[in-house]
């Protein structure tokens, strides 16, 4: 079965180094997401991407974030400064359409600031 | 902006029992999602409902959606310990694909 490959599982930074997350979407996707959830609290989108654009972003998702697709397989998420707050696990979703429709996600990365 | 509301926030009964668990939108549902979570780890796609009277079932899981409402309840029925983990209610709310979470229902099954 298809699914949402994320790496690395866990990652432990510096405040205000920079990180990226890595993410293998589902190969015939072709809108990609990414959500956080901070310990304790609800996922919260960040950012959907389709077309090598962003289509739409959270008030989270500020200029410490961008998001890249390097090449036809990875879609990334870098935080250039990482602050204390930015540690929660990150998921990467991927689906077909961007209408009601089924949203795979992946495992997560566990991104921890210290 | 829509918010999700999910109860209850948490849930123990006896291997065997029934439950349900119950999420209701501040807005109109385009579309409503049933997410499972293991501790740590990712979401799991369990159902989609679109339309107003929707049931689905898998497995022993059954989720229906009432559009009037604006909320949706996910059924349990002979729950196992293998049911137990967190149960993420989405919404697809402005229909752009971005999803809305509920705060999550933590399940634990007792043997």
């Amino acid at each position: 079965e298809p699914e949402v490959t994320q790496t690395p599982s866990h990652q432990v930074t510096q405040m205000g180094q920079e990180v990226i997350l890595r993410c293998v979407p589902i190969s015939n996707h072709l809108y990609f997401y990414w959500y956080r959830q901070i310990l304790g609290q609800k996922v919260e989108f960040l950012v959907s991407f389709y077309n090598n654009e962003i289509s739409e972003k959270s008030e989270i998702f500020d200029d410490q974030f961008s998001v890249e697709r390097p090449d036809g397989s990875n879609f990334t998420l870098k935080i250039r400064s990482t602050k204390l707050e930015d540690s929660a696990m990150y998921f990467c979703a991927s689906s077909a359409s961007r209408t009601v429709s089924e949203a795979f996600f992946g495992q997560g990365t566990r991104l921890t600031v210290v | 902006s829509q918010e999700l509301e999910q109860s209850p926030q948490s849930l123990i009964v006896q291997e065997g029992k029934n439950l349900t668990i119950n999420c209701t939108s501040s807005k109109t549902l385009y579309g409503l999602y049933w997410y499972k979570q293991k501790y740590g780890e990712g979401l799991i796609f369990l159902m989609m409902l679109q339309k107003g009277g929707e049931e689905k079932s898998h497995e022993k899981i059954t989720a229906k959606l009432d559009e009037k409402k604006q909320q949706s309840s996910l059924h349990i029925t002979a729950s196992q310990p293998s049911h137990a983990g967190i149960y993420l209610c989405g919404a697809d709310g402005n229909q752009g694909g971005k999803l809305i979470f509920g705060q999550g229902t933590e399940l634990s099954v007792k043997p």
